[in-house]
């Protein structure tokens, strides 16, 4: 059974630095053809993909948020870690780890994902 | 940059119904590169379709996709009472992924 599992802080203030950590079970974060993003979702609005580690530890960001985020993982763990640094109540949102699935055809798709956590920004 | 456009905002259907859903793309979509999620109030999103027109485990029959280079569609044949809930569609390309904005399908 595939699980992800968002951890962090429920509450940051601006200028802060955000640190959230994705526990994964069920899958190998080694495997070719998974990687693991992370995608945020404001209260209300739609989603946006923020973040994304390859099992090769390539990365790849969105280029409207690229100067503030950092993706990493360890493999032995299980977890996957995102950073994103100045934060804004503008960023206040439920943040999800989803698994991104990769296939010749088919492209990348999320096929599970975590229940979510909300980040609150205020001071 | 890429966009995703989706339409309408709102669909006001009842049950039973058959519902389209639109996903307009800025530039077109490599290969099959096309999925779709549903959430649903208080909930994570959950994948219904990839590569353009393929189901997900466990996802009924009643929902299908379609469409190629731009313009890609959702189709819920007879909606049931469960499937009111938004709708997004969602693409790959160049090691990055882009959502559309949503559309939420309600009771009429």
């Amino acid at each position: 059974q595939v699980t992800l599992k968002e951890s962090g802080p429920v509450l940051v203030k601006p200028t802060e630095t955000l640190t959230l950590t994705c526990t994964v079970s069920g899958f190998s974060l080694s495997n070719a053809r998974m990687g693991v993003s992370w995608i945020r979702q404001p209260p209300g609005k739609a989603l946006e993909w923020l973040a994304h580690v390859f099992s090769n530890d390539d990365t790849s960001y969105s280029a409207s948020l690229e100067s503030r985020l950092t993706i990493s993982k360890d493999t032995s763990k299980r977890q996957v870690v995102l950073t994103m640094t100045n934060m804004d109540p503008v960023d206040t949102a439920y943040y999800y780890c989803v698994r991104g699935t990769w296939g010749a055809r088919e492209g990348s798709y999320f096929d599970h994902w975590g229940q979510g956590t909300l980040v609150t920004v205020s001071s | 940059e890429f966009v995703l456009t989706q339409s309408p905002g709102t669909l006001s259907l009842s049950p039973g119904e058959r519902a389209t859903l639109s996903c307009r793309a800025s530039q077109s979509i490599r290969s099959s590169y096309l999925a779709w999620y549903q959430q649903k109030p208080g909930q994570a999103p959950r994948l219904l379709i990839y590569g353009v027109s393929d189901r997900a485990t466990g996802i009924p029959d009643r929902f299908s996709g379609s469409g190629s280079g731009t313009d890609f569609t959702l189709t819920i044949s007879r909606l049931e009472p469960e499937d009111f809930a938004v709708y997004y569609c969602q693409q790959y390309g160049s090691s990055r992924w882009t959502f559309g904005q949503g559309t939420k399908v309600e009771i009429k």
